[in-house]
């Protein structure tokens, strides 16, 4: 069965730390990977995705993550946190015909100053 | 170009009551989705359409129904309330036979059952 983790429910971290979210993945076949952000009141915002290749994608805002395959994993980071990273971030996977996507629980960050 | 709306913001509704949810599109993608967001368990897909006229069950279509007779338009339906369906709803659409696999999601709607 398909499925999505995200171990850390909270995470804090101090504006200009670096940022590690985790996610690990269990899927069948071949995954399509995903990380969204969601804003308070808002819907999810894409963040960057992974379908093949380098397996170290870039994302918007400053995000990248790395698909790990023997690890199932397909963690997110930041090398330097900002104030305007406060959200809740999920992790999603997918299959070739994109007719379903699976979320993780999400994690939500909270910046310190 | 509005994206992905959706009708409306916020209800509420006693048990046993029926309503409507309405999503709409103007980016002229094929597939279209509803998910349910609840505390600590992420987003989960209630049904999913991939194209005008066709709809099929997500992980958690029980006690929901759905229409797509519009292309631009997702219908989410609950027949007869319950509290448990107390949620965040969220509209997604997207167009992966172009190349545009990314899910665009409305701002959501909040149901309270009472």
């Amino acid at each position: 069965a398909q499925s999505v983790t995200q171990p850390d429910i909270h995470i804090t971290v101090s504006e200009g730390a670096s940022l590690e979210l985790r996610c690990n993945y269990s899927y069948g076949a071949t995954p399509y990977l995903f990380w969204y952000v969601q804003s308070p009141g808002q819907g999810l915002q894409l963040l960057l995705k992974y379908f093949s290749g380098d397996t170290l994608v870039q994302g918007i805002k400053g995000f990248e993550a790395e698909f790990k395959r023997s690890q199932s994993s397909f963690n997110l980071r930041k090398p330097s946190v900002h104030w305007s990273d406060a959200a809740e971030y999920f992790c999603a996977v997918a299959p070739y015909n994109f007719n379903k996507f699976y979320f993780g629980s999400g994690t939500k960050l909270n910046v310190k100053p | 170009n509005a994206g992905v709306t959706q009708t409306p913001k916020f209800r509420v509704l006693k048990t046993g009551q029926s309503m409507t949810l309405l999503c709409a599109q103007d980016m002229n993608h094929e597939y279209m989705y509803w998910y349910r967001q609840d505390p600590g368990m992420g987003l989960r897909l209630i049904h999913y359409s991939v194209g005008e006229g066709t709809t099929a069950k997500g992980e958690v279509p029980d006690g929901y129904n759905v229409s797509r007779l519009k292309k631009q338009n997702f219908l989410l339906g609950l027949e007869s309330a319950a509290p448990s369906q107390t949620s965040v709803y969220f509209c997604a659409s997207s167009d992966p036979g172009q190349g545009k696999e990314t899910q665009y999601f409305g701002p959501g709607t909040r149901l309270l059952v009472l």
